[in-house]
């Protein structure tokens, strides 16, 4: 079946750690996204990319990194320069028309300890 | 002001009861509008699409678009506790990234 894979589904993270939360698509999707959910705040743009080896900045880029090397894979690295990283993480992937809608995946749940 | 307002409840209905989840947008050049369902520590499911001004429906659902207002809407009729989700509504030009809303937590007890 086509979908978006997450992984892990937890994460818990020591302060000044790096952390690499994993998104791939079987969907032949070519724009993937990251978004940060947190409590009443709703989806906020991390990073996206619509195309392989480019990606841009999203709302809130700052103390996150991210790679596009293949079409099905699109990492995104929390480095410690992410003051409040504790939040839940949700990848997507797209059409170029981006009005046809996104595909979830089930998200991260990332906690640092 | 944000390009979508959503209003983010909590809003709490008895099973059976008709909800009205709505949302608002400035954008005029806004054409195509979603509304997705999340579940508790899930990704949000794409529930409803509609192009341009309109009605759809879909079983108990009914998502509504008016354009000269800039105002979206969606109904659940007889709603059941397995509604019970948070609802984001979504929309795009067409060609350019989505804008959501805050999304409304919705719980529907028995």
């Amino acid at each position: 079946d086509g979908g978006i894979t997450q992984s892990p589904k937890y994460l818990f993270r020591k302060e000044g750690q790096n952390v690499t939360l994993s998104c791939e698509q079987n969907l032949n999707h070519d724009a993937m996204y990251w978004y940060r959910q947190d409590p009443g705040q709703g989806l906020r743009l991390i990073y996206y990319s619509q195309i392989v080896n480019d990606f841009q900045k999203g709302d809130i880029a700052e103390g996150y990194s991210v790679s596009r090397e293949k079409k099905e894979s699109f990492p995104l690295t929390v480095t410690s320069a992410q003051k409040n990283p504790t939040a839940f993480y949700l990848c997507a992937s797209s059409t170029v028309m981006e009005g046809l809608g996104y595909t979830f995946g089930s998200g991260t749940r990332l906690t640092v300890v | 002001q944000k390009e979508v307002e959503q209003d983010p409840g909590p809003l709490s209905v008895p099973e059976g009861a008709i909800v009205s989840l709505n949302c608002t947008y400035s954008n005029s050049a806004f054409q195509y509008f979603m509304w997705y369902r999340q579940y508790s520590r899930k990704g949000p499911e794409l529930l409803m699409y509609t192009y341009s001004s309109g009605n759809k429906e879909d079983g108990r659902f009914t998502a509504q678009v008016d354009k000269s207002s800039k105002y979206i809407s969606l109904f659940i009729r007889d709603s059941q506790p397995s509604d019970s989700a948070t609802y984001l509504c979504a929309m795009s030009e067409g060609r350019g990234k989505l804008i959501f809303g805050q999304g409304t937590e919705l719980s529907v007890k028995p």
